[in-house]
């Protein structure tokens, strides 16, 4: 099956860094997604990206759909204690037998330190 | 803002005893889904689910597992025989489209 490898596994930072965390698959997505989760309840969707190439913003969060529709990437500028948390990417397949289905990463655990 | 409800929050059952976990999707929502996540894992797709009927599932998914929308606002996951492995937390998802998934709190399942 599509595999995803998410890094870093884990970050630390001081309030006020920005991040950057990344997914790369073997293979082809024609959706990338980023979820946050904290502890105990559901991921929350931060940004979905369409298209090769797209470059979307929401608030402090940009994330890109990489060109080789094999990665994607998040970036979070100027973190507030609030950003801790489990950040997950998500692809979703080329239509047909993977319709619907989200392939999640491994997750970066997100520290900030105020 | 609308979004996905699940009960109960947490079950406890002992191995062999049927399971049934309740989701309430998104009103609009025409696509379903069951994740599940292990303890310290990344999510897992269990099934999908469009127009009354599955559309995908993983190998997870197995005999022992159904899924069902008995009525207009609730979407079910049934375990006939827990075994010790399914303890893990059950997401239910909805979107309106299949890519903008949007989960529930989730169920805490704990097989003993």
């Amino acid at each position: 099956g599509q595999q995803l490898n998410q890094s870093p596994q884990s970050m630390f930072i001081q309030e006020g860094e920005d991040v950057s965390m990344n997914c790369t698959s073997s293979s082809i997505f024609n959706t990338w997604l980023w979820y946050k989760q904290d502890p105990g309840e559901g991921p929350v969707l931060l940004i979905a990206l369409y298209k090769a190439g797209e470059l979307t913003s929401n608030g402090r969060l940009t994330a890109q759909f990489g060109i080789t529709r094999k990665d994607s990437f998040l970036n979070i500028s100027a973190s507030i204690p609030s950003d801790v948390g489990i950040y997950f990417c998500a692809g979703q397949g080329a239509g047909g037998t993977s319709y619907g289905k989200l392939t999640f990463g491994q997750g970066t655990i997100l520290t900030v330190h105020p | 803002e609308p979004e996905v409800t699940q009960t109960p929050s947490h079950q406890v059952t002992q191995m062999g005893q049927e399971v049934i976990l309740r989701c309430v999707p998104i009103s609009n929502h025409l696509y379903f889904y069951w994740y599940r996540q292990i303890l310290g894992q990344k999510v897992e797709f269990l099934v999908s689910f469009y127009n009354n009927e599955i559309s995908e599932k993983s190998e997870i998914f197995d005999d022992q597992f159904s899924v069902e929308r008995p009525d207009g606002s609730n979407f079910t996951l049934k375990i006939r025989s827990t075994k010790l492995e399914d303890s893990a937390m059950y997401f239910c998802a909805s979107s309106e489209g299949p890519s903008e998934q949007y989960f529930g709190p989730g169920t805490r399942l704990t097989v003993t």
